[in-house]
C-alpha cells in the first residue's frame, strides 16, 4: 500500500547532539510537510516543500532545518536539540499541481523524540 | 490565530450519531473546511472536506451552513474506535493546513 513512512518510530538523543529524522513516501506526492506536536497540543507546522521549493514558517526556530533530496524523501535536522524540542514529529504529504489537488493529507505515524 | 472554534470535549454513546460542531465565522469565499482526526499516538487522518455543499463519504458527513460560518461533522454510528481528537481546519486549496486545538471525542459503551 502506498504510504508515508517515518523512521525511527522512537528516537532518543542527547541535549545538544544533532539528530536527523527521516520521512519517505510511495505516493509520489509533490508536497511534503513537517509538523511538531508536543504533548496534549495540536500539530504545529514547521515547514513544507512544494516540489523542491522550501517554505519555512515564520516562527520555526533556526535550530530546525530540512532537506528534500528527491520526491520520495524528506529529512528533519535538529542541529542542537534542547529539552523543549522533545515532541512527536509528523511528516505529511499531499498532491498539488496546477488544476489538480489531492485534498487529503497523508500522515506518517510520527517519530517521538526524547531529549536527555 | 485560530480560524476555527471547537468545543474542547464531547461524549457519545456507542452506536449513536456523533455531531461535532465547528465555528469558522471569518471564513473567506475560497477557503475549504477540512476535518481530520487523530487517534492516540498516531498521525492525523483525513476524514472529509467541503466548500459550500454538504458532503458525505464512507467515514462521515459534513454539513456546512448556508452562510458558511459554521459546520458539523457527523459520524452516523459512532464506535469505540472513533474515540479521537477531531480537528476542524479552514484553508485554501493548496496551502499548508494549520491545526487548531480540536475536540476530544470520547465514545463509550
Amino acid at each position: 500500500d502506498a504510504m508515508v513512512i517515518q523512521n525511527p518510530r522512537y528516537q532518543v538523543t542527547q541535549f545538544g547532539k544533532p539528530v536527523t529524522l527521516s520521512c519517505s513516501q510511495t505516493l509520489n506526492h509533490n508536497v511534503m510537510y513537517w509538523y511538531q506536536q508536543k504533548s496534549s497540543q495540536a500539530p504545529k507546522l514547521l515547514f513544507h516543500y512544494y516540489d523542491k521549493d522550501f517554505n519555512n514558517e515564520a516562527d520555526t526556530p533556526d535550530n530546525f532545518q530540512s532537506r528534500r533530496p528527491n520526491t520520495s524523501f524528506c529529512f528533519l535536522d535538529i542541529r542542537s536539540p534542547g529539552l523543549g524540542d522533545a515532541a512527536m514529529y509528523l511528516c505529511a504529504t499531499s498532491a498539488w499541481w496546477t488544476g489538480v489537488y489531492n485534498y487529503g493529507y497523508t500522515f506518517g505515524s510520527g517519530t517521538r523524540l526524547t531529549v536527555v | 490565530d485560530a480560524k476555527t472554534t471547537q468545543p474542547t470535549s464531547m461524549d457519545c454513546a456507542e452506536g449513536r450519531a456523533a455531531n461535532l460542531p465547528c465555528n469558522h465565522s471569518t471564513i473567506s469565499g475560497n477557503e475549504y473546511v477540512y476535518w481530520y482526526r487523530q487517534i492516540h499516538s498516531q498521525g492525523p487522518q483525513y476524514i472529509i472536506h467541503g466548500l459550500k455543499n454538504n458532503e458525505t463519504n464512507e467515514m462521515a458527513s459534513l454539513i456546512i451552513t448556508e452562510d458558511r460560518k459554521s459546520s458539523t461533522l457527523i459520524l452516523p454510528h459512532a464506535t469505540l474506535r472513533d474515540t479521537a481528537v477531531y480537528y476542524c481546519i479552514v484553508g485554501q486549496a493548496g496551502t499548508a493546513l494549520i491545526f487548531g486545538k480540536g475536540t476530544t471525542l470520547s465514545v463509550s459503551s
